[in-house]
């Protein structure tokens, strides 16, 4: 299924790197969300944009910084992150805006490893 | 406090069993429940929404208790492929937490042969 999409699917930087995360949905959708999974703990959402404005922030470190383009894209932005950053990175879309209960679509994910 | 609990497991089971995960939520407030699956170093993908009056998909039967605050999955003559990770999901409650997912930890099945 190529219905979201994410690149790159693993990436290993240092904690003085500067990268960036890429999400692309190829379904319509109205929302995105990026959420990070870490081992042995639940899915966490990070961010959420409907109709490309950014709506929540779930607490996020400012080392995190996303992105909307328009509402097809979504970046995520990585500068000077911490070895506990290391963990899976989904991005999911979803048909209708966040404020409705809907199914989401995730991509497969950025696996990060920050040394 | 976890809005969403569930056992880690893992459960291992044979082929042709019966298995059944259960969950429970902290918000009374909740509005919809799902179950999703994340096979090993995939992303999660819905299996099932679940309703009050309980609702079916082949082998998979969910159900959900309002009053407790529990909702279950029970897989039926289980396959090799339905080894995964089984993900319960919560939605907020009201305003702009209504469609926000809360997810537990998942519970891993091995099905074995």
């Amino acid at each position: 299924e190529t219905g979201v999409t994410q690149t790159p699917r693993h990436l290993v930087m240092g904690m003085t790197n500067k990268k960036s995360l890429k999400c692309e949905q190829h379904l319509g959708h109205n929302a995105m969300y990026w959420y990070k999974q870490s081992a042995k703990k639940p899915l966490e959402l990070m961010f959420v944009y409907n109709f490309k404005e950014q709506t929540e922030n779930n607490s996020v470190p400012s080392r995190f910084s996303p992105e909307c383009p328009n509402s097809s894209h979504l970046f995520l932005h990585l500068h000077t992150l911490q070895p506990e950053d290391s963990a899976l990175y989904l991005c999911a879309s979803s048909q209708a805006p966040a404020e409705v209960a809907d199914t989401q679509y995730f991509g497969p994910g950025t696996r990060l490893t920050v040394l | 406090r976890k809005e969403v609990e569930q056992d880690p497991g893992p459960f291992n089971v044979p082929e042709g069993a019966t298995v059944a995960f259960n969950c429970t939520y902290s918000n009374s407030a909740s509005q919809s429940f799902f179950w999703y699956r994340q096979d090993c170093r995939k992303e999660p993908k819905l299996l099932m929404s679940v309703y009050s009056s309980g609702n079916e998909d082949g082998r998979f039967t969910a159900q959900l208790n309002r009053a407790s605050q529990y909702i279950s999955l029970l897989i039926r003559d289980s396959k090799l492929s339905d080894s995964a990770t089984y993900l319960c999901v919560v939605t907020g409650d009201r305003g702009s937490t209504l469609g926000r997912l809360y997810f537990g930890r998942g519970t891993q099945l091995t099905v074995w042969p």
